[in-house]
């Protein structure tokens, strides 16, 4: 089975850093991807992770430790445009027996001045 | 088309009809997902193409929905005798492969009101 925890909301200060944590329990990891998604818009894919280590483009950085079930997307410098809900997604294998994502319910973030 | 794009953006319907949504994805990707997200929840995985076989149906939640895609293109999603429950936004992605690797990319979706 599978089962993702992320914080439900979040509130943060224009120009500061946030960070976003993500915790998993899954039967056959392989891989972690973040999205952003704007209200009533479709989720944007914003960085994968798949070995142990910090992944980072540009004002976005996503760190994964597979033996702890961890993961974290951190913003840097953050603008108004950054909120949004950010999604946590895991690719594990589904009762079938294909790899499929699995998402959390997403962390709002609001971004304010 | 540059994006993938899902149609209608909207639909209302009476409990019990059926419904049909459909998906164009991007031009020359080969693998397709249909997801689901209620209310205050993650996006629930439904069913992937492969081209034109859907090797995993796991995800639809009841006989009640079926999906179907041809032409390695355009897929529908077929929801019959709605229910109350199935009020949602009906989101669809697609990647070149169905590769663990592959990003996938998401339309806007349908937001499905059931009364």
């Amino acid at each position: 089975g599978q089962n993702i925890d992320q914080p439900t909301e979040m509130t943060a200060t224009e120009g500061a850093i946030v960070q976003i944590n993500c915790t998993y329990q899954t039967s056959g990891f392989n891989g972690l991807f973040w999205y952003q998604q704007h209200a009533g818009e479709a989720p944007t894919f914003l960085s994968y992770n798949v070995l142990d280590g910090l992944e980072e483009k540009g004002r976005f950085s996503s760190f994964l430790s597979r033996s702890k079930g961890y993961s974290y997307l951190l913003l840097k410098e953050l603008q108004m445009k950054d909120s949004a809900s950010y999604l946590c997604a895991v690719r594990d294998r589904t009762g079938a027996g294909s790899y499929q994502l699995t998402f959390g319910k997403g962390t709002k973030l609001s971004v304010i001045p | 088309g540059a994006g993938v794009s899902q149609s209608p953006s909207n639909k209302v319907t009476e409990k019990g009809k059926d419904v049909e949504l459909r998906c164009d994805p991007i031009s020359g990707h080969t693998a397709l997902y249909w997801y689901r997200q209620r209310l205050g929840q993650g996006l629930e995985f439904l069913i992937y193409f492969q081209g034109n076989s859907a090797p995993d149906k796991s995800g639809l939640p009841s006989d009640r929905f079926s999906a179907e895609r041809t032409g390695e293109s355009v897929s529908t999603l077929t929801i019959q005798r709605t229910q109350q429950e199935d009020s949602a936004v009906y989101l669809c992605a697609s990647s070149l492969f169905a590769d663990v690797q592959e990003t996938q990319y998401f339309g806007p979706g349908t937001r499905l009101l059931v009364l």
